[in-house]
């Protein structure tokens, strides 16, 4: 079984900080990816940044970087120079190489608020 | 490419109604998912398919029947609404490590 768990459930920042949202995980799969993505108040789920376990290094895509550490199971998604935009729903999610369907196992997110 | 495309984006139902939420993709992908999301939680899965032909389900399948003739399509149907169905839908399709996800589809049975 895989489970995601995002311990913190809602976090400001203040415009132009760098925030560290929090993800653990658990899984039995030698191989698997972890993702991030983000859901504004619009609804709609966008892809962030992906880290495959077997990756040398840690992903970044623009002002993301993800800051994997195998050995304690964490994947926390670093954005930095924070922006308004950003205030959204963040959901920290897994796939096993062995998953069904090539099935997401979700956490419960991580509301995060920009202030000005 | 249009990506992953949902319909209707709003519905709201009558308990003991049936009714189809369509899915498409248009980037020849294999495997499509139908995933629900209730308030201030992660996604669920309710069922997948790994190809034309293939349905499997998922953690949350009961209420729920789907089927796959093309590539293409993924509808979910929904045999008697019930209020505890009451949720954002979402249709995924994916290949190796991209995942992508329609716009939603909000339903409310009352």
């Amino acid at each position: 079984a895989q489970k995601i768990t995002q311990t913190q459930p809602g976090m400001f920042v203040q415009e132009k900080e760098a925030v560290t949202l929090d993800c653990t995980y658990d899984t039995s799969d030698p191989s698997y990816g972890l993702f991030w993505y983000k859901q504004p108040s619009s609804g709609e789920m966008i892809f962030l940044i992906y880290q495959g376990s077997y990756d040398q290094q840690n992903a970044t895509e623009g002002r993301y970087s993800l800051n994997f550490q195998k050995a304690r199971k964490s994947a926390n998604l670093v954005i930095s120079a924070s922006q308004l935009g950003d205030s959204a729903m963040y959901f920290c999610a897994m796939r096993g190489r062995k998953a069904a369907g090539n099935k997401l196992t979700f956490g419960g997110g991580t509301r995060v608020l920009v202030k000005p | 490419n249009a990506g992953v495309t949902q319909t209707p984006k709003f519905q709201v139902l009558k308990t003991g109604q049936s009714m189809t939420l369509q899915c498409a993709q248009d980037m020849n992908h294999e495997y499509m998912s139908w995933y629900r999301q209730d308030p201030g939680m992660g996604l669920r899965l309710i069922h997948y398919s790994v190809g034309a032909g293939i349905t499997d389900q998922g953690e949350v399948p009961n209420g729920y029947n789907v089927s796959r003739s093309t590539t293409e399509d993924f509808p979910l149907r929904l045999l008697s609404a019930a209020p505890s169905q009451t949720s954002v839908y979402f249709c995924a399709s994916n290949r190796d490590n991209e995942q992508f996800f329609g716009p939603g589809t909000r339903l409310t049975v009352l």
